[in-house]
């Protein structure tokens, strides 16, 4: 079955400095992926989407990822950490074993920004 | 901005109750998904809608939820009756899907749900 797994359930930083949260997939074949935020006790907000046009791809807040075929890779990075950025961090995509459209989300990665 | 609307924002029950929670997804959106979200599972797909019609609810308990979308303005997710493990924010999302499979989605805000 297709999932998305991030690596990590918490990732602490010092604003200023650059923000890794690490995802996972699993697909047969060239899937479509996102990142959504979530920040306390708010929705889900899309950060970027990934849909075969190009491997880098940039959203919004200073916020990219990049599709890794060869790693079944997409991290999110951002240069330097705001303290704004404090959230939970979602990669979702495809689940199942054809491309229905289906989307299911990661486990999640909490990001704490520290001064 | 278009957006997708979800009623109640909060419910508080007592278990035995029905709770029926609605959405209204952004207008020509043609896919529809319910999502469960509470800490210890995180974020769980319940059901699945394309053009009104149910593509997967695996996720959804069967025996006491049921999702329905009676027109394309409107989705709904029923539980009856409700239990005290179903209290979590259920989130509704609407996307544009294509064949394939790319689909952008909108949350609308949520449903916080209590069952006492």
């Amino acid at each position: 079955a297709q999932s998305v797994t991030q690596l990590d359930s918490h990732v602490s930083v010092s604003e200023g400095t650059p923000v890794l949260l690490r995802c996972n997939y699993s697909s047969s074949y060239s899937p479509s992926l996102f990142w959504y935020v979530q920040h306390p006790n708010k929705g889900l907000q899309l950060l970027l989407k990934y849909t075969s046009a190009a491997t880098l791809v940039k959203g919004i807040n200073g916020f990219e990822a990049e599709f890794k075929k060869s790693e079944t890779s997409f991290h999110l990075t951002k240069p330097s950490a705001h303290m704004s950025d404090a959230a939970e961090y979602f990669c979702v995509g495809p689940s199942g074993s054809s491309n229905t459209g289906k989307l299911i989300f990661g486990q999640g990665t909490t990001l704490q920004v520290k001064p | 901005d278009a957006r997708v609307t979800q009623t109640p924002r909060h419910k508080v029950t007592e278990m035995g109750q029905e709770v029926t929670m609605r959405c209204q997804p952004i207008l020509g959106h043609n896919t529809v998904f319910w999502y469960r979200q509470t800490m210890m599972q995180g974020l769980e797909l319940l059901a699945y809608f394309r053009n009104r019609a149910p593509l997967d609810d695996s996720g959804m308990p069967k025996d006491r939820f049921s999702a329905e979308m009676p027109d394309a303005t409107l989705a709904t997710l029923k539980i009856q009756p409700s239990e005290p493990r179903d209290s979590a924010v259920y989130f509704c999302a609407s996307g544009l899907g294509t064949t394939s499979g790319a689909n952008v989605l909108t949350f609308g805000a949520g449903s916080r749900l209590t069952v006492l």
